[in-house]
């Protein structure tokens, strides 16, 4: 089973929409998520941390369910620019981070 | 902070010859990894150091593969022989072990052909 476990997708939002990706991950010991993005033929760069409580970043909200191993990403709003491959991350508490396939949206005009 | 830095940006090599990827992290970070990215298998860990010393390198391929950090600003992933199916974008990340999320460099573009 792998560590983490995400959607490949595609999604294939209109511009406005709400739009929300899961992902699972197996080690309950886990000690700290993330959710990065990453642009066709770029690096992948940190979009934010989750926490136990959930946390928001504008049009951006993330929540955490540690008795599922459940992590969600929920985007408001839908921008063009917001268009990229979502990775789930999941820190096994060795800082060795457990990335996920990652989830592709693509944002229509 | 000039982030984490890798050369060459892309390599195309033949089969049978030496590779040479090469790290500068953030100053400061002092864990290093090495990450191996494909379309098939996303995102692959390869090796990761701490205070310079290597501390998991189960994510090595195979023995063609080898990773050296001799200080703190620099490492090298080297692969000797090259193969076609090493053909990959090869990225280097630090962080402050911490626990907390990576910082990527643009990655190496290999192409073996």
């Amino acid at each position: 089973r792998k560590e983490v476990e995400q959607d490949p997708g595609p999604f294939n939002v209109p511009e406005g929409a709400t739009v929300a990706f899961n992902c699972t991950y197996s080690n309950s010991a886990s000690q700290s998520f993330f959710w990065y993005r990453q642009d066709c033929r770029k690096e992948p760069k940190l979009l934010m941390s989750v926490y136990s409580s959930g946390n928001e970043d504008g049009r951006f909200t993330a929540q955490l369910n540690r008795a599922s191993q459940y992590i969600s990403l929920l985007i408001r709003d839908s921008k063009l620019s917001d268009s990229a491959t979502y990775l789930c991350v999941v820190n096994s508490g060795a800082n060795n981070l457990f990335f996920g396939t990652g989830t592709r949206l693509t944002v229509i005009p | 902070d000039a982030g984490v830095i890798q050369s060459p940006r892309h390599e195309v090599t033949e089969m049978g010859q030496e590779v040479t990827l090469r790290c500068k992290p953030i100053s400061g970070h002092n864990s290093l990894f090495w990450y191996r990215q494909t379309m098939m298998r996303g995102l692959e860990l390869l090796i990761y150091f701490n205070n310079n010393v290597p501390i998991d390198d189960s994510g090595m391929p195979e023995d063609r593969f080898s990773a050296k950090m001799p200080n703190a600003s620099f490492s090298t992933l080297k692969i000797q022989p090259s193969e076609p199916r090493d053909s990959a974008v090869y990225f280097c990340a630090s962080n402050v072990d911490r626990g907390g999320g990576y910082t990527f460099g643009s990655g190496t573009r290999l192409t073996v052909v």
